[in-house]
């Protein structure tokens, strides 16, 4: 089977940063996605890894480690706007590269 | 808007009726899937297509539940005799293959059963 884990609940302030980890189990990894989900509306697509590595992409990144089986993915200069949901998804070769999701990060950012 | 879309957004049945909800995935893609989420807990995979071939289904997804692509473009999810438990966002996603890229979810069709 597969186990993904990540933190519940996290809180921070408008401007600084945090960092969502993301701890995984599994066979045929095929790459890590994060997505965020706003209550009530669709996931959208943050960032993708399939390398062991740092991924940038302006205040959002995601690192990799295959051999740890972890993740997280760091979100700089917060907004109130970044309140959300925050998914980490294991791809894997089974079922045609479907996704397993964590049970998400609910993030909260406060004045 | 180019975008995945599901409807209905919201659907509210009784106990016992049938539903059935439709998704049109982005117009290339090839690949498509359909979640489950319920509330505060993240999707879980119920089954996807490879154009119109239905190829994976979840033990998530009982024999009350039929999902079709007859012509590998848009899909139909089909529950019927909904029960209680059957309360969820249902997501919709497609990406394409062989090209590993992401997958796009539409905003879900939200089913409750009173």
């Amino acid at each position: 089977g597969q186990n993904i884990d990540q933190p519940t609940e996290m809180t921070a302030t408008e401007g600084a940063i945090v960092q969502i980890n993301c701890t995984y189990q599994t066979s045929g990894f095929n790459g890590l996605f994060w997505y965020q989900q706003h209550a009530g509306e669709a996931p959208t697509f943050l960032s993708y890894n399939v390398l062991d590595g740092l991924e940038e992409k302006g205040r959002f990144s995601s690192f990799l480690s295959r051999s740890k089986g972890y993740s997280y993915l760091l979100l700089k200069e917060l907004q109130m706007k970044d309140s959300a949901s925050y998914l980490c998804a294991v791809r894997t070769l089974d079922a045609g590269n479907m996704l397993t999701f964590g049970g998400g990060t609910r993030l909260m950012v406060k004045p | 808007d180019t975008g995945v879309s599901q409807d209905p957004r919201h659907k509210i049945t009784k106990r016992g009726q049938n539903v059935t909800f439709r998704c049109d995935p982005i117009s290339e893609h090839n690949r498509l899937y359909w979640y489950r989420q319920t509330l505060g807990q993240g999707p879980e995979f119920l089954t996807y297509f490879q154009n119109e071939a239905q190829l994976e289904k979840s033990r998530l997804l009982s024999d009350r539940f039929s999902a079709e692509r007859p012509k590998g473009s848009f899909s139909t999810l089909e529950i019927q005799r909904t029960e209680q438990g059957d309360s969820a966002m249902y997501l919709c996603a497609s990406s394409l293959t062989p090209r590993n890229t992401e997958a796009f979810f539409g905003q879900g069709t939200r089913l409750t059963v009173v």
